[in-house]
């Protein structure tokens, strides 16, 4: 079975922090790919990532980054100087070959001024 | 490019009344999603098409959820009747299957429903 847990329901930090945001994934699936999708409060989920099971190396983007690493099954997302406008609630997805695509329950990031 | 769009944005109705969504993919798209987000929560798959053809129903309540996508394009997505439990934001995706590189679904700002 498959399953994406993201542990931290809701995180606060002060602007200008930097944050993780955690996501551990299961499924017994060899070939794999795994996202990250932000949901600001109009609603829309926003794609930001996507990395197949093949491909370990860690990716940034400006101030983002991400942390794969299959050994303990997670694909982390830091952001780094964070800002306001980065609240939102953020998801992690897993997608097998079937096409089938799992959310985590996502983690509510609020960025305090 | 214009994205995924849906209609309409809210909807308030009685329980036991039917309602519907609509859905227009980004052009192109070949593959169309329906998820049901309820609050707190991470969108569920309720529907899958490619093309015209529903290729994953098998999380879709089929007594009262119906849908349908009859040119491969715009899509569908009915409730009859609606209960109380409905209440949620109906999300649609889509996505270019054709290759490695099109594995990102696009989402649309999805309908919030509420069945009083």
């Amino acid at each position: 079975a498959q399953k994406v847990t993201q542990a931290q329901t809701e995180i606060s930090v002060v602007e200008k922090e930097d944050v993780t945001l955690d996501c551990v994934y299961e499924t017994r699936d060899t070939t794999y790919y795994l996202f990250w999708y932000k949901q600001p409060p109009s609603g829309e989920l926003v794609f930001l990532i996507r990395r197949n099971s093949f491909d370990e190396q860690n990716e940034i983007s400006g101030r983002y980054s991400w942390n794969f690493q299959k050994s303990t099954s997670s694909f982390n997302f830091t952001i780094t100087a964070s800002q306001v406008v980065d609240s939102a609630v953020y998801f992690c997805a897993l997608m097998n070959r079937d096409d089938k695509i799992i959310f985590g329950k996502g983690t509510r990031l609020h960025i305090l001024p | 490019e214009a994205g995924v769009v849906q209609s309409p944005r809210y909807k308030i109705i009685e329980k036991k009344q039917p309602v519907a969504f609509w859905c227009n993919p980004i052009s192109g798209h070949n593959t169309l999603y329906w998820y049901r987000q309820n609050l707190g929560q991470g969108p569920e798959l309720l529907i899958r098409y490619e093309n015209e053809e529903a290729v994953d129903d098998s999380q879709l309540p089929k007594d009262r959820f119906s849908a349908e996508r009859l040119k491969g394009v715009d899509s569908t997505l009915k409730i009859q009747p609606a209960e109380l439990g409905d209440s949620a934001v109906y999300l649609c995706a889509s996505r270019h299957r054709q290759g490695e590189l099109s594995y990102e679904q696009y989402f649309g700002p999805g309908t919030r429903l509420t069945v009083t």
